[in-house]
């Protein structure tokens, strides 16, 4: 079955404490990003790589780290947890470019919901 | 002006209504949107692409207006299943060419409740 895998689902965590969300794909999707979802905000892109070994920052990076070293996962990295990033993360993928008229399906994890005391 | 505005609604219709919704954007370059659905803090799932004046499926149907820089989610006969949130998503331009590198913008969603 296609999917968007991300661990763990929930998580409360206590500032500072570096922690670490995983997610992977198994369409063979070039693009993967990340974004956080918080009430009255939408969803904000975090990071998003075009593919293996490129990165690049979305509208909220700050706080966060990422890394592609295989097509397949994409993980998010909290080096250093603080209460207002508690929210809920999505990871999602597509087979190409989100502009592109071929490629821009985004196909979504359940979501990861996270709390920082 | 925001980058991507919606009406944040809520909408509350009954059975069988049409109901519209719009999204403004500010970056006239942008080439391509799109409608996602997003169930309940549930993950989005695409609803509909929109690339040149608009596009149909079923009892939905997506227009694009560039000279006033909107595109707009037209539902038909509403059922109960259709309440949910829907998200207006636009790709940032970085060039000329009108291609995505990838970074999106997402509306804050129009909430939609259907009642019988």
């Amino acid at each position: 079955e296609a999917q968007v895998t991300q661990n763990p689902r929930y998580l409360i965590t206590v500032t500072g404490k570096k922690l670490t969300v995983t997610c992977s794909q198994n369409m063979n999707h070039e693009y993967m990003s990340w974004y956080r979802q918080d009430p009255g905000l939408g969803l904000r892109q975090i990071y998003y790589s075009m593919n293996v070994e490129v990165t690049d920052k979305g509208d909220v990076p700050e706080g966060y780290k990422v890394s592609r070293k295989e097509k397949r996962n994409f993980p998010l990295i909290l080096e250093s947890p603080s209460p207002n990033q508690t929210s809920l993360y999505f990871c999602a993928s597509s087979w190409g470019a989100p502009g592109l008229a071929a490629g821009g399906e985004l196909f979504f994890g359940e979501g990861s919901r996270l709390t920082v005391l | 002006r925001k980058e991507v505005e919606q009406d944040p609604g809520p909408f509350n219709v009954p059975e069988g209504a049409t109901v519209a919704f719009n999204c403004t954007y500010s970056n006239s370059a942008s080439q391509s949107f799109f409608w996602y659905r997003q169930d309940c803090r549930k993950e989005p799932k695409l609803l509909m692409s929109v690339y040149s004046s608009g596009n149909e499926d079923g009892r939905f149907t997506a227009q694009l207006n560039r000279a006033s820089q909107y595109i707009s989610l037209l539902i038909r006969d509403s059922k109960l299943s259709d309440s949910a949130t829907y998200l207006c998503v636009v790709p940032a331009i970085l060039n000329a060419g009108g291609t995505s590198y990838g970074k999106l913008t997402f509306g804050q969603g129009t909430i939609l409740t259907v009642h019988p």
